[in-house]
C-alpha cells in the first residue's frame, strides 16, 4: 500500500527536551512538508523540502529543525526552543512543489508537553 | 497576500439534509489552484478536489458538488443528502503557482442520525 506513515501517534515530552517525529512515504514523491495544526485553526507550514538534502523554512519554523537525507524520509525535530509545542503535527507529500499538485497526508502525531 | 476564509466554524445538520460549506479566498495572482480536503476523526487529511483559476466549471462527484465563482472569490462545497460518515472537518486551501498552500481554518461538520 502506498502512503505516508508517521510515528508515533501520540508523544509526550517534558519541557526542555528535544523530540523527533518520524515521517516516511513510499509514494516516490519529490516534495515533503510538515504542518502544525492547533485547535480551531488551519494548518500552518513549518518546513518543506523539494529534493533530497534541501529544505526551506515555512511560516513557523522557529524552534523546529528537519533533515532530508533520503527521498522517502523527512523527520521533524521539535527543540526546546519551541515555546508552545503542544499541537497536532501532520506530514504531507506531493509529486512536486507546484501549486498544481494536491498533497497526501499522514495520520499525524499528537505531541503533548508535560 | 493569500488568504482563505471559512466563516463557518461548525455546522450541525440532520442526516439527509443538504449542507453548503463556504470558502472565500484572496489572491493577487491570476494563476492559482483551489482545493478541498476532508479531515475525519482519524486525523488524516484526504484530498477531495482541485480547481485551477481558469476553470470555473462546477463539478459534481456523487453527493458532492463544488461551485467556483471568480467574481465573488468563492469556492463553495455542497454535500447533498448528508450522511453520518460525512462528519469531519473540511478545509479549503489556496495555492499559487509558486507552490505555497494556504489553508483556511476549517469547518467542522456534524451530521446527526
Amino acid at each position: 500500500d502506498g502512503g505516508i506513515t508517521q510515528s508515533p501517534k501520540y508523544l509526550f515530552r517534558k519541557e526542555g527536551q528535544n523530540v523527533t517525529l518520524s515521517c516516511e512515504q513510499n509514494l516516490n514523491h519529490d516534495a515533503m512538508y510538515w504542518y502544525r495544526q492547533d485547535p480551531g485553526q488551519g494548518l500552518r507550514l513549518i518546513y518543506y523540502s523539494q529534493i533530497v538534502n534541501d529544505f526551506q523554512k515555512g511560516d513557523i519554523a522557529e524552534g523546529y529543525s528537519v533533515s532530508r537525507e533520503k527521498k522517502e524520509s523527512f523527520p521533524l525535530t521539535v527543540t526546546s526552543a519551541q515555546k508552545n509545542p503542544t499541537a497536532f503535527y501532520l506530514c504531507a507529500s506531493s509529486h512536486r512543489t507546484s501549486g498544481l499538485n494536491e498533497q497526501f497526508f499522514g495520520p499525524g502525531t499528537r505531541l503533548t508537553v508535560l | 497576500a493569500q488568504k482563505v476564509t471559512q466563516a463557518q466554524t461548525e455546522i450541525s445538520v440532520v442526516e439527509k439534509e443538504d449542507v453548503t460549506l463556504d470558502c472565500v479566498y484572496e489572491t493577487r495572482d491570476t494563476t492559482y489552484y483551489l482545493f478541498w480536503y476532508k479531515q475525519p476523526p482519524s486525523g488524516e487529511l484526504v484530498f477531495l478536489i482541485r480547481r485551477n483559476s481558469f476553470d470555473e466549471q462546477n463539478e459534481i462527484s456523487g453527493r458532492y458538488s463544488w461551485n467556483f465563482q471568480k467574481s465573488t472569490s468563492s469556492f463553495n462545497f455542497t454535500i447533498t443528502a448528508s450522511q453520518v460518515v460525512d462528519s469531519a472537518v473540511y478545509f479549503c486551501a489556496l495555492s499559487e503557482a509558486d507552490f505555497k498552500t494556504i489553508f483556511g481554518a476549517g469547518t467542522r461538520l456534524f451530521v446527526k442520525a
